[in-house]
């Protein structure tokens, strides 16, 4: 079965500071892999997705994420955080030829100007 | 509306009590997800529709839990004899085409019912 970790619980960070979050999965086939992101009060949204292809993926608001296939994992970076990036934020991997999409536990991100 | 619309956006309910919490997907989406959130959890799958049909319904935890879409628009999560351990957000989450194949890769999520059984 499919699962997602993701080791950091709780990330507490100046403004301009660095981030990175760990995303690692278990499948050994094919997958698709996101990041979703809840703000504060609000519903869960698209980060940035990879398909295939270039396996570093930009996405919204200055985020990207590297795939690398021999460690399982797809890690979310951001070069400097603002305050607006305090959030939650979530991994998920779909299997290649399925629909269900399987979550990781989160990461709560705090930024503190 | 523009997005994906869940209501009551609040329940508190007794044990042992009837719930039904209802999906309303963004127009034309053919699938439609429900996922359970738990504190410090991130979504759960519960359920995955195409058209009116559960394509993969493997993730309803017990025969308490059904889901139906009857019109291929509109969902309703119907949970009997409540628990306290049901308590949770129930997350609903609408997509053009589902994520394999040709779909976007996109779920579009709804703000949630916040279930809470006494």
């Amino acid at each position: 079965a499919q699962s997602v970790s993701q080791h950091n619980h709780h990330v507490i960070l100046s403004e301009a500071a660095s981030l990175e979050l760990g995303c690692n999965y278990s499948y050994g086939g094919t997958v698709n892999l996101f990041w979703y992101v809840q703000y504060p009060g609000q519903h869960l949204q698209l980060l940035l997705k990879y398909f295939s292809g270039d396996p570093l993926v930009k996405g919204i608001k200055g985020f990207e994420a590297e795939f690398i296939k021999s460690k399982f994992s797809f890690n979310l970076r951001k070069p400097s955080v603002q305050w607006s990036d305090t959030a939650e934020y979530f991994c998920a991997v779909n299997a290649g030829n399925t629909d269900k999409l399987i979550f990781g536990t989160g990461t709560r991100l705090q930024v503190f100007p | 509306g523009a997005g994906v619309s869940q209501t009551p956006s609040n329940k508190v309910t007794e044990k042992g009590k009837y719930v039904e919490l209802r999906c309303d997907p963004i127009s034309g989406h053919t699938a439609l997800y429900w996922y359970r959130q738990s504190l410090g959890q991130g979504p759960e799958f519960l359920i995955y529709f195409q058209g009116t049909g559960a394509a993969d319904d493997s993730g309803l935890p017990n025969d308490r839990f059904f889901a139906v879409r009857p019109e291929g628009s509109v969902s309703t999560l119907k949970i009997q004899r409540t628990e306290r351990g049901d308590s949770a957000v129930y997350l609903c989450a609408s997509s053009p085409a589902g994520l394999a194949g040709k779909g976007t890769g996109e779920l579009f999520f709804g703000e949630g019912s916040r279930l809470t059984v006494l």
